[in-house]
Order: C-alpha cells, then structure tokens, then sequence
C-alpha cells in the first residue's frame, strides 16, 4: 500500500491553462504539505495543513490554491499555468510524536506529480 | 531553523562504509538532525534523526558531535542502490516544515 500517493504522475499543459494535483496518505497523519522542487533541484516547502488548517504558505502566489476536504487528503489547485511553474510537486504527511527522549516528526513524501507547462 | 552545510559531492566504493557529513553550528537546543535521501527524482525517503545522542536503524547510523555543531550519516556498506543526494536537515518538532539545503550528492562505485 502506497503511504502518500499523488495524481496524476506527469501533467504536460498550456500556459494559462488552470490545473489540479491531488494527494491522499493513509498514514492516519494529521499534517500535510506542498512542496516544489524545481529545475535546480532546490525543494522549497509551499504549503502546510495541520488538521485541515492551512499553518503555513511560503510566499506562494495566489494562482496556487490549496484544498484539504479532509485530514487525508492535500489538493493543489493552479490557476493560470505560467511557465514558471514547471517542476516536480511533491506532496508529505507527518504527525508528531512527542517522546521523553526524542520527539519525532518525520515527514513521509509522495512520488511527486512532475509539471511541464508549455 | 538552523543552516545546514554539507559537501556538494562525494563518491563511495561499493561495499565501503559511506561516511556523509553535515555542519549544523548554529542549531539550538530543541532542533533535530534529519536526514532525508532522494534517488533519481523520487520523493525524499526518510532515513534517520537525532537529538543528541547517536542513533542506529536498518539502514544508517548517525553521529552527532557532543557540541551538536556537526553529525555524520554513515552507511555501513554502500550499494550501487544508495547512489542519491543525501540531505541534512536541522528542524525543531511543529515547524511545519522542512528547509532543505543543496544536499550531497554520493555516489557509490562498483
């Protein structure tokens, strides 16, 4: 069983074409995250839900919409496709488990949905 | 969240132990070492964190310096499998988010 699973794999659009990823864990986590990584690379954090309550967005523009029906599920919605906005998303889930030694946090990544815009 | 460096690259005979290192000196006392690895482009695979002490898995060890300003990832034998970029990351718990550096990218030789 996959943990966190996005769709679709691979989505090849236009530019000012409007676009949705999805993500699902079957973790049982309670928090959810967007991130982007781009053509250098560099994975940079979007976006994060904790109980389906955005708690963080990195500056991202506004055309980039997240949605979180519930604690399972992540969508990415993308207005007006830019050029610019070619990458690989990759969706993460985690809870946090506080211990009286070692907290754990582990965020566990999905396989990413690779963007081309054309 | 404290700055991670680590090396740009490094290479690894098959069957030797990898020895990955990260500089974390400005971390705090509440922030985590996690290491993360990423092979080809799939998405980041969790290996292991710590606080303080050094930690063992199933797949790597992680030492920490006592001063906690610098850790080493070690795969005790590396496959042609654990070719990947392997990143560093010092993160206290509830951040909600990771911030990810450059990474080292290590590559294991037949």
């Amino acid at each position: 069983d996959t943990a966190v699973s996005q769709t679709p794999k691979y989505l090849v659009t236009q530019m000012g074409n409007d676009k949705s990823i999805k993500c699902e864990q079957n973790l049982g986590h309670d928090t959810m995250y967007w991130y982007k990584q781009d053509s250098k690379k560099f994975l940079k954090i979007m976006f994060s839900y904790n109980n389906k309550e955005l708690i963080i967005n990195e500056t991202v523009p506004n055309r980039f919409s997240p949605k979180s029906p519930d604690k399972a599920h992540l969508n990415l919605h993308i207005n007006s496709l830019e050029l610019g906005d070619s990458a690989v998303y990759f969706c993460a889930s985690s809870h946090i488990t506080w211990g009286p030694n070692q907290d754990t946090d582990t965020q566990y990544f999905g396989p990413g949905t690779r963007l081309t815009v054309l | 969240d404290a700055k991670t460096t680590q090396p740009t690259s490094m290479d690894c005979a098959e069957g030797r132990a990898a020895n990955l290192p990260c500089n974390h000196s400005t971390i705090s006392g509440n922030e985590y070492v996690y290491w993360y690895r990423q092979i080809h482009s799939q998405g980041p695979q969790y290996i292991i964190h710590g606080l303080k002490n050094n930690e063992t898995n199933e797949m790597a060890s992680l030492i920490i310096t006592e001063d906690r300003k610098s850790s080493t990832l070690i795969l005790p034998h590396a496959t042609l499998r654990d070719t990947a970029v392997y990143y560093c990351i010092a993160t206290t718990s509830g951040t909600y988010k990771y911030i990810f550096g450059t990474g080292t990218r290590l590559k294991v030789l037949a």
